[in-house]
């Protein structure tokens, strides 16, 4: 049974970079056709696709976040990571990492993280 | 960019059908899911590629997508089913996953 545990600080002041990191168990996160991804919810609304990396190392990442995404995986760790610069209380959500599997174009996410809150303030 | 269209509410009495919609452009040729998110929890699969129910979720979800609609039915809802519930697609012009904005499906 695959598991997803993330972490990382629950407050990140304006202008400054957010750093979470997303912990795998129970699986490699190098092996298999899978997309390791983050997603985020402000409080009341919904669910935002931010980004995803491939087992191959390969990114993408929400356009409307423009350049500020940055997300990697340190295989020795079985950790995925996420990044996200200049942040405003836009960004105050809560963030999950998931797992994606199903092929091009019918890719679902199968398992997530319990997510964490991040509040960006001062 | 792609948008995916749901109703913000549907309500449903005790053992009856609910059906939830999401809806965009050509969505039938896309693969269509859908998560289920109680207050306080992670989403949870209960349909992917359409209407494919993952081990564990009960038979009473079902799914289908034709069209420019793709639809959650749940048959015989129970008061547990009372949740928000979400759709997503990738969008293959941008390869980007793309959520619909939710549905808040009341069991009353």
């Amino acid at each position: 049974q695959v598991q997803l545990q993330e972490s990382g600080p629950g407050l990140v002041k304006p202008s400054q970079t957010l750093s979470l990191t997303c912990t795998v168990s129970g699986g490699s996160i190098s092996s298999g056709n899978y997309y390791w991804s983050w997603i985020r919810q402000p409080a009341g609304k919904g669910l935002e696709w931010i980004g995803r990396i491939y087992t191959s190392g390969s990114t993408n990442h929400n356009p409307s976040l423009k350049s500020r995404v940055t997300i990697s995986v340190d295989t020795s760790k079985n950790q995925l990571s996420l990044k996200l610069s200049s942040v405003t209380a836009a960004d105050t959500a809560v963030y999950y990492c998931a797992r994606a599997r199903g092929g091009y174009n019918r890719y679902y996410f199968d398992y997530w993280g319990q997510g964490t809150l991040v509040t960006v303030s001062s | 960019s792609y948008e995916l269209t749901q109703p913000p509410s549907v309500s449903v009495s005790p053992g009856q059908t609910a059906s939830i919609t999401c809806s965009g452009d050509k969505l039938g040729n896309k693969y269509a899911c859908w998560y289920q998110q109680k207050p306080g929890q992670s989403p949870v699969l209960v349909i992917y590629q359409n209407n494919n129910r993952p081990s564990g979720i009960p038979e009473r979800f079902s799914g289908s997508n034709s069209g420019h609609t793709a639809t959650l039915t749940i048959s015989g809802t129970q008061a547990m089913d009372e949740a928000d519930y979400y759709c997503q697609a990738w969008d293959s012009s941008t390869e980007d996953w793309v959520f619909g904005g939710g549905t808040k499906l009341t069991v009353l």
